[in-house]
């Protein structure tokens, strides 16, 4: 399955670290999203874009940065992160935002803050 | 905002029966129930999902039922598979009616034994 991907798979790092998450989609979709899924919670909506514009922010704390700089890939910049912070963080695209658009997602990638 | 509950957290079934989970959600206006299949260290990918117009939808041995008076829906498995394996999320979306406000149960566990 490579409609999604993202890198890297797995990221260990400190709390005054600076990192990247980054998503590509090669499914010709118009909108992104990121998620946060940890253990035992629901999966959390973070961001989303639609051709490139960011569409919804759903109370994300500033260390979290995302950016979309074409409708194919996706960044989450990461900065100062708590412990609390450490969890699955999972892209997904849609052709479009309207009801019924499938939401595709990528493996995640496992990010533990130490 | 839209609120889902899923039941149960846990689920275990021997192969060939069938299994049910359940959801609820709060907002009314809510009009798209996807239901997520995510297998151990993998990412989640639609399986089903049925609109506020129909009250039950199958696929194979797959089906969704629901009741908007209640508001609750619920997925049926049957002659279940060790492949069925895996944690299932129901997911709701709200009164925009966009793909992007997908709020997500906590998920179920699914353990089929042989």
């Amino acid at each position: 399955e490579t409609g999604v991907t993202q890198t890297p798979r797995h990221l260990v790092m400190g709390m005054t670290n600076k990192k990247s998450l980054k998503c590509e989609q090669h499914l010709g979709h118009n909108a992104m999203y990121w998620y946060k899924q940890s253990a035992k919670k629901p999966l959390e909506l973070m961001f989303v874009y639609s051709l490139e514009e960011r569409v919804e922010n759903n109370s994300v704390p500033s260390r979290f940065s995302p950016e979309c700089p074409n409708s194919s890939h996706l960044f989450l910049h990461l900065h100062t992160l708590q412990p609390e912070d450490s969890a699955l963080y999972l892209c997904a695209s849609s052709q479009g935002t309207g009801t019924g658009d499938e939401q595709y997602f990528g493996p995640g990638t496992r990010l533990t803050v130490t | 905002g839209e609120n889902v509950e899923q039941h149960p957290s846990t689920l275990s079934v021997q192969e060939g029966d069938s299994a049910v989970i359940k959801c609820t959600y709060s907002d009314s206006a809510s009009n798209y129930f996807p239901w997520y299949k995510q297998e151990l260290g993998k990412r989640p990918q639609l399986i089903i999902d049925i609109r506020s117009n129909v009250g039950e939808k199958k696929d194979q041995r797959i089906a969704v039922t629901l009741n908007k008076t209640a508001k609750h829906f619920s997925l049926h498995i049957t002659e279940t598979q060790p492949e069925d394996s895996a944690v299932y999320f129901c997911a709701a979306i709200g009164n925009t009616g966009t793909a992007s406000k997908l709020t997500f149960g906590t998920g179920t566990r699914l353990q089929v034994t042989l």
